[in-house]
């Protein structure tokens, strides 16, 4: 069964640095979406992603975060500088049409650590 | 906005025994509504969902849940709970009204589901 993967399984950067999580979704879907869970609290939509470009993002997703789609099967999702707040287990999710009669299949997840 | 309770943080109950994983949610329009399972060092694996029809829907590995709209509750339920069910559940909606473009998910903080042999 097809599967969405995301590597690393964890990161740990100290603060300021840039990180780049990455993502391989389902080969073919089309939507692509980052959620992340701080330890403890609920899963939270971070961005949407369609035909190379966004479209939608939460107000968690600030100028500090963008999202890419470097080839024809990554996606990654950068923090340029990071803070100890964006600790979290990150997770990708694809879906095969914008619907929402189509669930979004869910990675393993990154776990990212700030010091 | 929509969100979503899970009002229980664990629950526990033997095997072979019914199990019923509780989720209410509030959204403004109708509600499109998923559950997830997390096990260990996985992603969020896919249940079942309620989108239109039937209040009464079926899933994976035996499971199944009722919508029902006055109580806005959508409870994940099985019949004989078995020790391998052992994981985090997740209930998430999306609000049917909520405008062209979004598909973004609202989830709940997640109930953990201890199966005792």
């Amino acid at each position: 069964e097809p599967e969405v993967t995301q590597t690393p399984s964890h990161q740990v950067t100290q603060m300021g640095q840039e990180v780049i999580l990455r993502c391989v979704p389902i080969s073919n879907h089309l939507y692509f979406y980052w959620y992340r869970q701080i330890l403890g609290q609920k899963v939270e939509f971070l961005v949407s992603f369609y035909n190379n470009e966004i479209s939608e993002k939460s107000e968690i997703f600030d100028d500090q975060f963008s999202v890419e789609r470097p080839d024809g099967s990554n996606f990654t999702l950068k923090i340029r500088s990071t803070k100890l707040e964006d600790s979290a287990m990150y997770f990708c999710a694809s879906s095969v049409s914008s619907g929402s009669v189509y669930e979004q299949y869910f990675g393993p997840g990154t776990r990212l650590t700030v010091t | 906005a929509q969100s979503v309770a899970q009002p229980e943080d664990q629950v526990n109950v033997a095997e072979g025994n019914p199990l019923t994983v509780k989720c209410t949610y509030s959204v403004s329009g109708n509600p499109y509504l998923f559950w997830y399972v997390q096990y260990p060092n996985r992603g969020l694996q896919f249940l079942l969902k309620y989108i239109t029809g039937d209040n009464l829907v079926k899933g994976s590995y035996g499971f199944e849940a009722e919508f029902n709209k006055s109580q806005t509750s959508f409870h994940l339920k099985k019949p004989s709970a078995l020790v391998s069910d052992s994981a985090l559940y997740f209930c998430a909606v999306r609000d049917i009204n909520s405008g062209a473009g979004s598909y973004q998910l609202t989830f709940g903080k997640g109930t953990k589901l201890s199966v005792i042999p």
